[in-house]
């Protein structure tokens, strides 16, 4: 069975740019949430989708972070315009009903 | 809000040695605590996670031992080996409504030296 997978594995932008992460859950997992660790901080919650229902959203950090999961499969978290203070690894974890969640290899931000 | 508290790294141990990494959490309910753990190039992994109090998580020689009255959840291995080098990060889920959410540490790095 495929794990969470997430692309690109880095991305390296320029500041005012756009990019965009994708996160492939496993199939079946209806929960999907990404949550993002800045350096030298803890990893924080950043929303959290049921199928395609945001249920929670309360970690994005502002009006700059866009995410979507369209038909409830992939995830994409779009950064518009990227910041400085952008830069992280952000992480897609996807869980079943009575499961615990299982977590991508993480997607390497840096903006410059 | 809830909060978890984790020793700072990095932790620099010979290999064979015994290891412990602290982790004190605060939260207003009964949470479930977790570590998990970020070995180079992979992404975060399931270690081990106890539910409740004086539940013991175990998995690949690591033990963490779920205290109520002392909300600690430390990690410890008798003996460590070249191969435990990586991020050991600790987390706790309130387990009140369905969002269940992590909360996490800052993660600890730990090298384990031949």
């Amino acid at each position: 069975e495929a794990g969470v997978t997430q692309f690109p594995s880095h991305s390296v932008i320029e500041k005012g740019q756009t990019v965009t992460l994708r996160c492939d859950p496993i199939s079946g997992h209806d929960n999907l949430y990404w949550y993002r660790r800045v350096m030298g901080k803890e990893i924080k919650f950043l929303l959290h989708f049921v199928k395609e229902s945001k249920q929670d959203e309360s970690g994005m950090p502002n009006n700059r972070f866009l995410a979507e999961r369209t038909g409830g499969t992939y995830s994409t978290l779009k950064v518009q315009p990227a910041e400085l203070e952008d830069s992280g690894v952000y992480f897609c974890a996807t869980r079943g009903g009575s499961t615990e969640a299982f977590f991508g290899q993480g997607t390497r931000l840096t903006v410059v | 809000g809830d909060s978890v508290t984790q020793m700072e790294g990095p932790v620099t141990l010979s290999e064979e040695a015994f290891l412990t990494i602290n982790c004190t959490y605060t939260a207003t309910g009964y949470p479930s605590l977790f570590w998990y753990v970020q070995y180079p190039g992979e992404g975060l992994q399931l270690l081990l996670k106890a539910t409740k109090a004086d539940d013991k998580g175990s998995n690949k020689g690591f033990e963490a031992t779920y205290r109520k009255e002392t909300t600690s959840f430390h990690l410890e291995k008798g003996s460590v080996q070249v191969s435990d080098s990586a991020v050991y990060f600790c987390a706790l889920r309130d387990n009140a409504g369905n969002n269940r959410k992590l909360i996490w540490g800052l993660g600890t790095s730990l090298a384990v030296n031949p």
